[in-house]
């Protein structure tokens, strides 16, 4: 089955406590992006990446790192977590054609808690 | 870099009548622009999207209409049933230079009341 798998789905943690939120695609999608959704600003990008070594910052990429080492895995990572990062993380692949964005498929999304 | 701001934020329709969401975006050089449904607790799911070369496009009771000149897009869904009770969004993906961004509107409550 076609699909974006994030890990964890949930996770309580405290400030300055580095994490990293796993992202992966069995679609072979070039390309990978990270949002983040908090209520009234709808969903807002972090990083994306149009191919593996390529990474490309979002609207709020501040307190966030990406990597892209492998085509179907695209990880964010929170060197030293906030409590104005407490959201609700989803990544999302889709096609790239070279020209313009494709459908993107969705992960489940991960609820994240800074304490 | 691209702007994107949508209307109304909540609506509130009968069963059976029309609802129309409105989105407005900065960059002329926008080319593709899709619409997400996302039911409570769930992921975003695509519903609709078009592209720049095209002035509306039909998929059942869902319509998109885009105006480039004007740079707004509206989501129309007829006849609703209370399963399209949900929030909706809609994105535009600007091509300037290397980026290849999806900027997202901020959302629209639709509840349908039987």
């Amino acid at each position: 089955e076609a699909q974006v798998t994030q890990n964890p789905r949930y996770l309580i943690t405290v400030t300055g406590k580095k994490l990293t939120v796993t992202c992966s695609q069995n679609m072979n999608h070039e390309y990978m992006s990270w949002y983040r959704q908090d209520p009234g600003l709808g969903l807002r990008q972090i990083y994306y990446s149009m191919n593996v070594e390529v990474t490309d910052k979002g609207d709020v990429p501040e307190g966030y790192k990406v990597s892209r080492k492998e085509k179907r895995n695209f990880p964010l990572i929170l060197e030293s977590p906030s409590p104005n990062q407490t959201s609700l993380y989803f990544c999302a692949s889709s096609p790239w054609t070279g020209q313009s964005n494709q459908p993107q498929h969705f992960g489940d999304g991960t609820r994240l808690s800074i304490l | 870099g691209e702007n994107v701001e949508q209307h109304p934020s909540t609506l509130s329709v009968q069963e059976g009548d029309s609802a129309v969401i409105k989105c407005t975006y900065s960059d002329s050089a926008s080319n593709y622009f899709p619409w997400y449904k996302q039911e409570l607790g769930k992921r975003p799911q695509l519903i609709i999207d078009i592209r720049s070369n095209v002035g509306e496009k039909k998929d059942q009771r869902i319509a998109v209409t885009l105006n480039k000149t004007a740079k707004h897009f509206s989501l129309h869904i007829t006849e609703t049933q209370p399963e399209d009770s949900a929030v909706y969004f809609c994105a535009a993906s600007s091509p300037s230079g290397s980026a290849r961004q999806l900027t997202f509107g901020s959302g629209t409550q639709l509840t349908v009341l039987p």
